[in-house]
């Protein structure tokens, strides 16, 4: 079955760090970029980073750079994202999420059900 | 930072009706547009890419266009099952951008 679980979410104090996990099974992991994504309550969707498929390829929105670092372990089919200084507004749905790029056009075909975080006091 | 536009954030409609969506673009991005649809409690699904493609096991009632910077995803003879929040999402430069969705409601 093709998927994306993810994992790691939970409930955690402002300034503490968190590791999220998303397992893929059902294609060839080590071929896709992978993105993460967040829906913070009441928001919109908010793109946070890539990772192209052998990993050597980074990018991060620009408010994001310095807390969020996103790795992967294609021996393991795995994608994470490691988020370090943790802030209330950091509180919403962890998507993760595989992009398709074919011959030059670049989209989002699967996603997750995504983890939640929730940043309090 | 390209913005994307999405409007209505809200529509009323009921089954069997056709209802269109629309997105702008802060600026050109080409075809690289992406219509999605949400569920609550579900993972968000691809309808259409590249502006006009139909994602495959996607029924053809969906269909997108485009004229310019703007994008319209429609729905031809809604069906139940096609209430839900719909988000379009530019891939033409990072950081990629979504509209801020539109619910379908009855």
């Amino acid at each position: 079955q093709v998927q994306l679980v993810a994992s790691g979410g939970g409930l955690v104090k402002p300034g503490e760090s968190l590791r999220l996990s998303c397992a893929a099974s059902g294609f060839t992991f080590s071929d896709y970029y992978m993105s993460w994504i967040r829906q913070a309550p009441g928001r919109g969707l908010e793109w946070l980073s890539y990772i192209s498929a052998t990993g050597n390829t980074i990018s991060y929105a620009g408010s994001e750079e310095g807390r969020f670092t996103i790795s992967r372990d294609n021996a393991k089919n795995s994608l994470f994202l490691q988020v370090n200084s943790l802030r209330v507004e950091d509180t919403a749905l962890y998507y993760c999420v595989r992009e398709r790029r074919a011959t030059g056009i670049y989209y989002f075909d699967l996603w997750g059900q995504g983890t939640l975080v929730t940043v309090s006091s | 930072d390209i913005q994307m536009t999405q409007s209505p954030s809200s529509l009323s409609a009921s089954v069997g009706d056709r209802v269109t969506i629309t997105c702008r673009a802060s600026q050109s991005i080409a075809i690289y547009l992406s219509w999605y649809q949400h569920k609550p409690g579900k993972a968000p699904k691809l309808l259409i890419y590249a502006a006009s493609n139909l994602q495959s096991g996607v029924p053809s009632r969906f269909s997108g266009s485009r004229s310019g910077t703007d994008f319209t995803l429609t729905i031809n003879s809604l069906q139940p099952e096609d209430f839900a929040t719909y988000f379009c999402q530019q891939s033409y430069s990072t950081p990629y951008s979504f509209g801020q969705g539109t619910k379908l409601e009855i």
